[in-house]
This record gives structure tokens, C-alpha cells and sequence, in this order.
């Protein structure tokens, strides 16, 4: 157990709809990760929070949004889902920036759009 | 741009030795990292490596060389659970995000 959660485990969802994903990072961790994982294909970054503040964005669609809370947990927004949205998302937190940090993976939302 | 290269499979038999190989093409350089990832599996860390050499830590070993860009996590004493993805990730000197390779898939037979 990473100590990374992310809710829900599975999505099963209908294209042209809209879903949100949560995230809870590691206890005193700042730094949020979100990657999107399709299959046979590698992790893809999708967009990184630090203590609240946007730091990187990735190959991160214009349908898709993010944020994080004051008490740092995340939400990934995805809208107008497609077929080509179904994917394994997860979400990642690490200490710091920076600096050599690891980043622990959450166990992932399995999304799904018919 | 960045681009990151490890062989799509491989297989190697139980209690020997197998070695994955990563190059990598980036922009900026700050760490790479390699992850084990089982199916439908969350990845998890294996090794780090920021400077030339060989780390250690205790069945699994990666090596850097970062004027080749090149790596490899070396898995020694093969067991069936190592049956799995192995991620090669570069992270950016710019930002943090890693960027992944597309992982290199072994299996183990008996």
C-alpha cells in the first residue's frame, strides 16, 4: 500500500459525458501527479500540482481539467468523454519538487466509456 | 523532445539472469527511475540512479550512464513473481514530471 488513494477503483461511463476523479496524496506529501495509462500503451503525464499551484502540464487534452484543495487532495475533470478516453488513470504524490523524490502511485481509476 | 527506448518484451527462466536495457533522448535531465508494474497494477519503485554508476539493493541493480543515455536494471535469482512491466522513466530538469517509456514486458517460466 502506497498510501495514495483514488477513488473511484472502476468508472464505467456513456461518450459525451463528464466524470471526476479523486485523488489523496500520501500524508505530507505537496506534490500531486496525474498520469493516463491506455492499453499496451506507456504512462503519460498528464498534469502535476504543487501545494496547490499548477507546476507541470503534460499532454493534458483541453476536455480535461484539474485541480488541487487547500488540504491537498486532487481532482482530475474529464468532459466529453470519447471511446478513446478509456484508460487506467492514475494519480501519483511525492514530497517535494525538485529534488530527488519519489513518487508513489495510487492503485489507479479504471475508466470505461461505451 | 524527449524519447525513451526499452525493448517491448522479454523472457528469461526461473533463477537466472536478465537484463533491461533504456535509452533515452531528453531536453533536461534530473534522475531516472525504473518501476515494476503488474497488470492492471499500480507501478511501483525499484531504483534510482542521478549519477554514473551502479546502484544495489539486494536481487535488482541499475546502472546509468548519463553521457550515453543510456540505463539498465539488472534482476538477478529470476522468480516467477518478477513476471511484470518494467518502466523506464526520465525525470525533467525543468519540472518534475517523469516522462516513461512504454515498459518492458517479462515474463518468467519455471
Amino acid at each position: 500500500d502506497s498510501g495514495v488513494t483514488q477513488t473511484p477503483k472502476h468508472l464505467i461511463t456513456a461518450t459525451g459525458q463528464r466524470v471526476t476523479l479523486r485523488c489523496s496524496p500520501r500524508s505530507g506529501d505537496l506534490s500531486v501527479y496525474w498520469y493516463q495509462q491506455s492499453l499496451d500503451q506507456g504512462l503519460q503525464f498528464l498534469i502535476q500540482y504543487y501545494n496547490g499551484e499548477e507546476r507541470a502540464k503534460g499532454n493534458i487534452l483541453e476536455r480535461f481539467s484539474a485541480q488541487q484543495f487547500p488540504d491537498l487532495h486532487s481532482e482530475l475533470n474529464l468532459s466529453s468523454l470519447e471511446l478513446g478516453d478509456s484508460a487506467l488513470y492514475f494519480c501519483a504524490s511525492s514530497a517535494g519538487q525538485g529534488e530527488t523524490y519519489e513518487q508513489y502511485f495510487g492503485p489507479g481509476t479504471r475508466l470505461t466509456v461505451t | 523532445g524527449q524519447n525513451i527506448d526499452q525493448p517491448t518484451e522479454m523472457t528469461a527462466t526461473e533463477g537466472a539472469i536478465v537484463q533491461i536495457n533504456c535509452t533515452y533522448q531528453t531536453s533536461g535531465f534530473n534522475g531516472l527511475f525504473w518501476y515494476q508494474q503488474h497488470a492492471g497494477e499500480a507501478p511501483t519503485f525499484l531504483s534510482y540512479n542521478v549519477l554514473d554508476g551502479l546502484e544495489e539493493k539486494g536481487r535488482f541493480s541499475s546502472f546509468l550512464s548519463r553521457s550515453k543515455g543510456y540505463s539498465y536494471l539488472l534482476l538477478k535469482e529470476l522468480q516467477m513473481k518478477d513476471s511484470a512491466s518494467y518502466l523506464c522513466a526520465v525525470r525533467d530538469s525543468d519540472t518534475d514530471k517523469l516522462i516513461f517509456g512504454t515498459g518492458t514486458r517479462l515474463q518468467v517460466f519455471p
